[in-house]
């Protein structure tokens, strides 16, 4: 079993849907969580990360961490065609080295206009 | 623009043959690694640096060899290439292995196919 488990897709919703992406993880000792986009042919980019449990918002983005469930997701309000990208989620212990940094496989999303 | 740079952007090798991947950053950061990205698999770790001088494995570093001169360059060398090895590489820098506040800096990847 993956340590980090997320649901490949694709998933494909109309424009101005709202998305959920989601990762589940085994590691109790995670404690930084990430979410990066990766356009088609791009290096993935940092697009949120949360500490500890919790919400976190910026823009159309929320983050949401439930450690109790060991379970992530992000979400997307007011989706639009360019928000098309695979999301990959990523996390890493508070003393982890580079070599716990641990990502899921990706979701691939496509918003229809 | 600041950021990532790898190179060559797209590779063909046959197996056997040698090559060199080239990554290079100009962010002045401490922490640089190489990963593949192979369909459901995600992002896997396959050499790590810390900083000039210091290397170390990740999660599947047979076949790779790095070495860590400069604080800029990062370069992963295939010693005899397997078609095993047909994958997209991306090279990553951050100001800390825990990345969680900087967040981790992509270039843009090498698309090698081994035939």
């Amino acid at each position: 079993q993956k340590e980090v488990e997320q649901d490949p897709g694709p998933l494909s919703v109309p424009e101005g849907a709202i998305v959920s992406l989601n990762c589940t993880y085994s590691n109790s000792a995670f404690q930084y969580f990430m979410w990066y986009r990766q356009y088609s042919r791009k290096g993935p980019e940092l697009l949120m990360y949360t500490y500890s449990s919790g919400n976190k918002e910026d823009g159309r983005f929320t983050a949401q961490v439930d450690k109790s469930s060991k379970y992530i997701s992000l979400f997307i309000r007011d989706s639009q065609p360019s928000d098309s990208a695979t999301y990959l989620c990523a996390m890493i212990t508070s003393s982890g080295s580079a070599r716990q940094l641990t990502f899921g496989s990706g979701t691939q999303l496509t918003v229809l206009p | 623009n600041a950021g990532v740079t790898q190179t060559p952007k797209f590779q063909v090798l046959k197996t056997g043959q040698s090559m060199t991947l080239q990554c290079a950053q100009d962010m002045n950061h401490e922490y640089m690694s190489w990963y593949r990205q192979d369909p459901g698999m995600g992002l896997r770790l396959i050499h790590y640096s810390v900083g000039a001088g210091i290397t170390d494995q990740g999660e599947v570093p047979n076949g790779y060899n790095v070495s860590r001169s400069t604080t800029e360059d990062f370069p992963l060398r295939l010693l005899s290439a397997a078609p095993s090895q047909t994958s997209v590489y991306f090279c990553a820098s951050s100001n800390s292995a825990v990345s969680a506040n900087y967040g981790y800096t992509f270039g843009s990847g090498t698309r090698l196919t081994v035939v």
